[in-house]
């Protein structure tokens, strides 16, 4: 493990589901991202939390919806999703001067 | 476990010279593999790509070289510039997967 654990591992929901994706560290870190990696394109940034504040959100349709209670936890709830939302969702975290970013391993969602 | 190395944290490099970093994974299963740059206070930035069915993939100063006898990647910088100074992450995906390496601190210096 990294020290970012992300649960489930893998997820397959249908399209009416509401479902929900975990991201938790304890590496002392207060930034946290939310990734998308589609199959063979590089990884999209989609939310960023510093001290449990939004700063960022690139344009990511509002059937993903984020939340950050706090420096340690990151959730993206996910509701109504399209097939082509199949991807890996990587969560990864970083101190506030960047250096020491870390992923987690991702959750696999398959939407059908 | 780690699947995704790479072995050196930090290298120095004196610009105008080459930057090489390396990465080693040991799942056989990836066949795509990536290599990101990241400034501080910055997301990674994606950088260069290579496919498992090719052994290089070159984008102006960048070169990434791929042995799968050896599963090992490369990443030449050529000629290395001070504003390369970063933190250089190697990714490998597979079909259900994909890892990251725990970075190498690239220095450039002028």
């Amino acid at each position: 493990e990294t020290g970012v654990t992300q649960t489930p591992r893998h997820l397959v929901m249908g399209m009416t589901n509401k479902k929900s994706l975990k991201c938790e560290q304890h590496l002392g870190h207060n930034a946290m991202y939310w990734y998308k990696q589609s199959a063979k394109k590089p990884l999209e940034l989609m939310f960023v939390y510093s001290l449990e504040e939004r700063v960022e959100n690139n344009s990511v349709p509002s059937r993903f919806s984020p939340e950050c209670p706090n420096s340690s936890h990151l959730f993206l709830h996910l509701h109504t999703l399209q097939p082509e939302d199949s991807a890996l969702y990587l969560c990864a975290s970083s101190p506030m001067g960047g250096y020491g970013y870390t992923f987690g391993s991702g959750t696999r969602l398959t939407v059908v | 476990d780690q699947q995704v190395k790479q072995n050196s944290p930090s290298l120095s490099v004196q610009e105008g010279r080459i930057s090489i970093l390396n990465c080693d994974y040991t799942n056989s299963m990836f066949d795509y593999f990536l290599w990101y740059k990241k400034y501080p206070a910055e997301g990674p930035t994606f950088l260069i790509s290579i496919s498992s069915i090719k052994d290089k993939n070159e984008d102006g100063r960048f070169t990434v070289f791929l042995n799968k006898s050896a599963k090992h990647l490369s990443l030449h910088i050529v000629p290395s510039q001070p504003g390369d100074s970063a933190v250089y992450f190697c990714a490998a995906s597979g079909d259900n997967d994909m890892r990251f390496g725990a970075g190498t601190r690239l220095t450039v210096k002028p």
